[in-house]
């Protein structure tokens, strides 16, 4: 069963362009939802996270949107450029002694056209 | 200041051998885990541990084995290898149980 599903699994886009990717959850238990990007041969880097008490959060070009009622969430990338080319993915995580489990979504190969 | 440091990058091995993944981090960070990243199925967990000595299963924790004996480091052994062990290795750390570090992957090739 999959815990986080993640849309689409492919995405290009124009630079300047706005790239958005979008993950369900299925447990009301999750309450912090990271998101990750990875280049070509390196480990995954923490991106921007949210917790469901609030409903957007940006981080430079970086949003993150949740719908608490509809568990969604989506990342946005305002003005994309060539250089955030790269896979995205999606996590979440439950509170108290759960928390250090990660489920992440499948993944999102974003590519920015010049 | 380096990280999460894991070894080697790349590994080839035969069905059936033995071998350890090194992970090790100098942030003094209480959490550690271990993935597995396959094409088209995200990263899974294996193992984690909440700190020294206390060591737990995640989503695909069989065929593989973890200690802690230290802060610092966190092996991951594989027991007898099988062609479906056959992936990338991520070992991440956190000082708390949200923002993990991930190092840089071992790539692993079972024949």
């Amino acid at each position: 069963q999959q815990q986080v599903k993640q849309s689409p699994q492919s995405l290009i886009v124009q630079k300047g362009g706005i790239p958005i990717i979008n993950c369900a959850y299925e447990n009301t238990a999750f309450d912090y939802f990271p998101w990750y990007q990875q280049f070509p041969g390196k480990g995954p880097a923490l991106l921007i996270a949210i917790r469901p008490d609030v409903s957007e959060k940006k981080e430079g070009r970086f949003t993150i949107s949740f719908n608490k009622s509809a568990k969604q969430f989506s990342l946005h990338i305002m003005d994309s450029q060539p250089g955030d080319s790269a896979t995205y993915f999606c996590a979440a995580s439950k509170g108290g002694a759960g928390s250090y489990q990660l489920t992440f979504g499948k993944g999102t190969k974003l590519s920015v056209i010049p | 200041n380096a990280g999460v440091t894991q070894t080697p990058k790349f590994q080839v091995l035969k069905t059936g051998q033995s071998m350890t993944l090194q992970c090790a981090q100098d942030m003094n960070h209480e959490y550690m885990s271990w993935y597995r990243q396959d094409p088209g199925m995200g990263l899974r967990l294996i193992h984690y541990s909440v700190g020294a000595g206390i060591t737990d299963q995640g989503e695909v924790p069989n065929g593989y084995n973890v200690s802690r004996s230290t802060t610092e480091d966190f092996p991951l052994r594989l027991l007898s290898a099988a062609p479906s062990q056959t992936s990338v290795y991520f070992c991440a750390s956190s000082a708390r149980a949200y923002g993990y570090t991930f190092g840089s992957g071992t790539r692993l090739t079972v024949v």
